[in-house]
């Protein structure tokens, strides 16, 4: 089935050592989204692609990045993960802009 | 500046009945609104997608309606049943693409 992975499901990291959460899609989408969605909250835009097109949001802090390599892959990079950084990781994908978004099952990261 | 609403914020209703899930939305401008569930811990599951040209879509026992003039959704859901139980979030897209969510409605159907 076609679908949005990502990997891995839970991430326990200390304070400030770097980690990648990674997603794949098998949509052929061409773009991807990440989000961080606190407990209780609504999913918060952090960036997207729009294929090899980056656009970060204005509030997004400086320590988070984003590769994507090709198509189906896209990685989230936090530098030095603070306590305040704990969140749930959602990527999502769509055909195009204002397309249905389709969403990965998310990455439960936890700072010590 | 665009702002979705959700009423109410928990439902809890015995099984078997119907229920409707309200989203309002202060700007007209979208270009569609999706109906997500989520469970606790998990990701986000699309439900129904309505493009702004269209009045409701269905699926199953979900029915979703639009009504882009009075900026209001309803998610109308027939026979609940517990496995319904979940958070349900609405988003609109609005003119820079970006989804803007409402807070969700935390729904609990006793068995």
């Amino acid at each position: 089935d076609a679908m949005v992975i990502q990997n891995p499901r839970y991430q326990v990291t200390q304070f400030g050592k770097p980690v990648t959460l990674s997603c794949s899609q098998t949509l052929n989408h061409n773009v991807m989204y990440w989000y961080q969605q606190k407990s209780s909250q609504a999913p918060k835009l952090l960036f997207h692609y729009y294929d090899k097109d980056f656009n970060n949001e204005a509030d997004t802090p400086d320590n988070f990045q984003s590769r994507r390599p090709n198509t189906s892959f896209c990685f989230l990079d936090i530098r030095s993960p603070g306590l305040g950084d704990a969140a749930m990781y959602l990527c999502a994908t769509s055909r195009d802009r204002a397309n249905e978004q389709f969403f990965g099952p998310g990455t439960r990261l936890t700072v010590l | 500046k665009q702002e979705v609403t959700q009423i109410p914020a928990a439902l809890s209703v015995p099984e078997g009945e119907n229920l409707v899930l309200n989203c309002s939305f202060t700007d007209s401008a979208i270009y569609n609104l999706q109906w997500f569930r989520q469970d606790p811990g998990k990701g986000l599951t699309s439900l129904l997608l309505i493009q702004s040209s269209q009045r409701e879509q269905t699926s199953g026992r979900l029915n979703a309606s639009l009504d882009k003039s009075s900026g209001r959704s309803t998610l109308y859901i027939a026979a609940s049943q517990p496995g319904d139980s979940a958070t349900y979030l609405c988003a609109v897209t609005g003119g820079n693409y970006q989804l803007i969510w409402g807070a969700g409605t935390k729904l609990i159907i006793k068995p």
